[in-house]
């Protein structure tokens, strides 16, 4: 039973491309969220979605960021004309009914870095 | 607002010895409670979990934490640390109606040899 795979491990983008960051949850899981760990930071939730629909975004910035979560496919995380700023280690972790009692599986993470 | 709560961002300690990781909380209610600890590079494992009953609460890798009403705390403790402990750690809780889960700002463990 495959974990919460996230891709790429690592990405490097220049300022103002697009980072595009992708996570499948894992298997019977339908409850995806994400989370940015800035450096000497700890996690802080951007986005909850469940299939096709976003739940709560409230973490998310008001520009330049969006999240799906496609009926098929993985979720993703689109950051656009990224700017250094955005250098961070961002997390997708999934749970099988929404948090609670239920447990966040997180993956290992996607570590953008903005040149 | 509810948080959570990470006094100490650096401890250092003595394979061997003992560990006691402390974390706090301000919730109304008693919250569902949970630690995590990541390993360099990597993503975050969790250690246990608290929901109710037994105020101490036994975890993988030979951690346990208890819950403490009256101090609003919820501390991590290993009897003996091992080399491989040294990671940061991470309490957490969920927030916002139980959508997402607030973190503290985590507790860098070194284990000296």
């Amino acid at each position: 039973n495959a974990g919460v795979m996230q891709n790429p491990r690592h990405l490097v983008r220049r300022r103002g491309q697009e980072a595009r960051l992708r996570c499948s949850p894992m298997k019977g899981h339908s409850h995806v969220y994400w989370y940015r760990q800035l450096p000497e930071e700890g996690l802080k939730f951007m986005v909850y979605l469940q299939k096709e629909n976003i739940i709560d975004e409230s973490g998310m910035p008001k520009e330049r960021f969006s999240a799906e979560f496609p009926k098929e496919g993985p979720s993703i995380l689109r950051i656009q004309q990224v700017v250094r700023g955005d250098s961070a280690a961002y997390f997708c972790a999934s749970s099988l009914d929404p948090v609670g009692k239920n447990i966040q599986y997180f993956g290992a993470g996607t570590r953008l870095s903005v040149l | 607002a509810q948080s959570v709560t990470q006094p100490d961002i650096h401890i250092t300690v003595s394979e061997g010895a003992s560990l006691e990781l402390r974390c706090n909380y301000s919730y109304g209610a008693t919250p569902y409670l949970f630690w995590y600890v990541q390993s360099p590079g990597q993503g975050l494992q969790l250690l246990l979990k608290y929901f109710s009953g037994d105020t101490l609460v036994q975890g993988i890798k030979g951690f346990e934490a208890e819950f403490k009403r009256s101090q609003s705390s919820f501390n991590l403790r290993k009897p003996s640390v091992h080399w491989s402990d040294a990671a940061e750690y991470f309490c957490a809780a969920p927030s916002g109606g139980g959508n997402k889960l607030t973190f503290g700002t985590g507790t860098q463990l070194k284990v000296e040899l």
